[in-house]
C-alpha cells in the first residue's frame, strides 16, 4: 500500500513562473491537506480539501496561491508567478475521513527553490 | 508571542539517555496535542496523540500534557541514534485540521 506520493520532489523555479506541487493522496483517503515549511520554523497549514471541494483554505495567502483536488487525479497546489519568498518544502497530508487526527500521513515533500 | 514554542535544540544526547522534549502555548483553546518525528528531508511521521491533559506512554514515548500550564512534554526513554531527528508538537483546537505546529526540536543521540 502505497503512502502519500508528491511530485515533484525538488522544483526550480525563476521569479515569475508558475509552480505547480501534485499529491496523491494514500489510497482510499479522501481527505488532504498541504503545509509550508519555512527553515527554522514549524509547519504552517494552508488549505484543507476533499474531493472537489475546498474546506478550510484560511492558512493560504490570499493572491498567487491556489488549490484543488479533483474528482480524479491528484491534489494540485498552484503557485503563480512565484517570488524568492515561496521558497519553502510544501507537504501535503491525507486521512481517511474528516476529524481523523490520529490517521493524518504526510507525504515526504516537494521542495521548490525560486531563483 | 509566538502561538507554539518550542526550543530549537540542538539537543545532544548519549545514547541510552532520557529525552525530555518541551512545548508551550498561548492558546487555552486548544484540545489536540500531538507529536511528530521528521527525519532529514522527509515529512512528518505522527508519533503522539493526546486529547486534554494527561498522559499517554507508547512503547519508550510517553507524551504529558499540562493545559493549566499551558506545556505539552515528549519523554524518549533509552534513546537510540534512530531516535535522532527533529521532533515537532502540533496542537489543535477542533482536532483533524488547522493544526498549529511548533519549529521543532532537533535532536542528536550519540552512540
Amino acid at each position: 500500500n502505497a503512502g502519500v506520493m508528491q511530485n515533484p520532489r525538488h522544483l526550480v523555479r525563476r521569479r515569475g513562473q508558475e509552480a505547480r506541487l501534485r499529491c496523491s493522496p494514500m489510497k482510499g483517503h479522501s481527505h488532504v491537506y498541504w503545509y509550508r515549511q519555512l527553515p527554522e520554523e514549524g509547519l504552517k497549514f494552508m488549505v484543507y480539501l476533499q474531493k472537489e471541494n475546498i474546506i478550510d483554505e484560511s492558512g493560504m495567502p490570499k493572491e498567487r496561491f491556489s488549490a484543488e483536488f479533483p474528482k480524479e487525479g491528484p491534489s494540485i497546489l498552484r503557485i503563480q508567478q512565484v517570488v524568492r519568498g515561496d521558497s519553502a518544502a510544501y507537504f501535503c497530508a491525507s486521512s481517511p475521513q474528516l476529524g481523523s487526527t490520529d490517521t493524518q500521513y504526510f507525504g515526504p515533500g516537494t521542495r521548490l527553490t525560486v531563483l | 508571542q509566538k502561538e507554539v514554542e518550542q526550543d530549537p535544540g540542538p539537543l545532544s544526547v548519549p545514547e541510552g539517555a532520557i529525552v525530555s522534549l518541551n512545548c508551550t502555548y498561548s492558546n487555552s483553546a486548544f484540545q489536540y496535542f500531538m507529536w511528530y518525528r521528521q527525519y532529514s528531508r522527509k515529512g512528518p511521521e505522527l508519533l503522539m496523540y493526546t486529547y486534554s491533559s494527561g498522559n499517554k506512554e507508547d512503547g519508550r514515548f510517553t507524551a504529558q500534557v499540562d493545559k493549566s500550564s499551558k506545556y505539552i512534554s515528549l519523554f524518549i526513554r533509552d534513546s537510540q541514534p534512530s531516535d535522532s531527528a527533529t521532533y515537532l508538537c502540533a496542537m489543535s483546537v477542533t482536532g483533524g485540521q488547522n493544526f498549529v505546529f511548533g519549529p521543532g526540536t532537533r535532536l542528536s543521540v550519540l552512540p
